[in-house]
This record gives C-alpha cells, sequence and structure tokens, in this order.
C-alpha cells in the first residue's frame, strides 16, 4: 500500500463548479497536510498547508484534515479555467528533518 | 516571499557530457533544498536532501556519482548531471525549505532536461 494515496483524474467540471480533491494516507505518524497546484511544465506552488484536524480557509480554497480516517480534502469554490492544473497533496511527519510526501496529483480542468 | 529560481529552465545536451541546474532561494535562506525529478503526468520523486555545508542524502536507488549536488551556501544548491544519457532526459524541479522548523517547501519553475 502507498503512504499518500490520490486519484489521478483526470476530473473535468464546467465554470462554478464546486470541486473536492482527496487524498488518504496510511501513516497514522503524518502529523502536517499541505496541498500544491502544478501547472504544466512549471513547479508547484504551495496553496495551502495545516497542522490540525477540521477547515481551514483561505478565498476560494478550503483545506479539511480528518485524521481518524486518514483523510484530507481541498475544496475549490465557484472554480475557474485558471484553477486547471494538477493538484498534488502532501504531508510529513512533525520532526523537521521528515521529508514531505508527495500524492500522484489529481488532473483538473475547469470547463468555460 | 519565498521565491525559488531555477536555471536553466530548459537544456539541450548531448549523451555523455555533464550539465549544471543551479537552484537559488532569492528572498530567504534555505537551510535545507531538495531535489526532485518528474516524469510526464507522474508526481515528484525525491532524489536527494540538501543541506547547506554538508554531503547531500540520496535517495534510494539514486546514483551519487552521476548526480552530484552541492548546497555551498544557503541560498543555493547545484545539481549536475554527470555523463548524461537519454534516459537522464526529465523535468528536474528544486525545493527549498525556509527553516528547520518549517515544513512546508516552495519550489522553483524547474528544468527540462533533454539529452540526444
Amino acid at each position: 500500500q502507498k503512504e499518500v494515496e490520490q486519484d489521478p483524474g483526470p476530473l473535468s467540471v464546467p465554470e462554478g463548479a464546486i470541486v473536492s480533491l482527496n487524498c488518504t494516507y496510511s501513516n497514522s505518524a503524518f502529523q502536517y497536510f499541505m496541498w500544491y497546484r502544478q501547472y504544466s511544465r512549471k513547479g508547484p506552488e504551495l496553496l495551502m498547508y495545516t497542522y490540525s484536524s477540521g477547515n481551514k480557509e483561505d478565498g476560494r480554497f478550503t483545506a479539511q484534515v480528518d485524521k481518524s480516517s486518514k483523510y484530507i480534502s481541498l475544496f475549490i469554490r465557484d472554480s475557474q479555467p485558471s484553477d486547471s492544473a494538477t493538484y498534488l497533496c502532501a504531508m510529513s511527519r512533525i520532526t523537521s528533518y521528515d521529508k514531505v510526501i508527495f500524492g500522484p496529483g489529481t488532473s483538473l480542468s475547469v470547463i468555460p | 516571499g519565498a521565491v525559488v529560481s531555477q536555471h536553466p529552465s530548459r537544456v539541450i545536451c548531448k549523451s555523455g557530457t555533464s550539465v549544471k541546474i543551479e537552484c537559488r532561494s532569492l528572498d530567504f535562506q534555505a537551510t535545507t533544498m531538495f531535489w526532485y525529478r518528474q516524469f510526464p503526468k507522474q508526481s515528484l520523486m525525491l532524489m536527494a536532501t540538501s543541506n547547506e555545508g554538508s554531503k547531500a542524502t540520496y535517495e534510494q536507488g539514486v546514483e551519487k556519482d552521476k548526480f552530484l549536488i552541492n548546497h555551498a551556501s544557503l541560498t543555493l544548491s547545484t545539481l549536475t548531471v554527470t555523463s548524461a544519457h537519454p534516459e537522464d532526459s526529465s523535468f528536474y524541479i528544486c525545493s527549498a525549505r525556509l527553516s528547520l522548523g518549517s515544513y512546508e517547501q516552495y519550489f522553483g519553475p524547474g528544468t527540462r532536461l533533454t539529452v540526444t
């Protein structure tokens, strides 16, 4: 079983839709969770990060963590064509020297 | 803030030659930098972790003599692909961590290497 699993998609939604992107993980030691957005042929861009279970909101983006289920989500409200990209979840244990484990990414297309 | 640059953005080289890729943190000091490789439509594969002033830690299966990493300062790390072969063609991305107490990584724009 991979440490982090993510549906690769592709996911295609109409403009304005609410998008739900999800990851599951197997290691209960993961305590720090991140979401990255990667446009084609570009480096990943950090969108959000959180330590705790629950929701964290930033503009149109909401990150949700459920540690009991080992499940994290990223919601995008009022999706725009510019949101079309690959979204990578990432997580790490609390020790600062631990490497970050990335999910394989979900490809999202928002259709005008 | 937290800007990371990479140079070059794209390079084409002949088989057998060496290529150096630079990764710089522009507005912060990075105690740790990371080098990743990414194949088309696949996720990031960590190659090595680089700490300033010490030897890089390579992931299993990554040849340290082929992928030379130097982290000479808190703002610069370099990856040299030695004796490049066509199978080394890939997208190489570096990232930097702000400090020992932070977990989020900030990525460079990547370097597309093509070996002919």
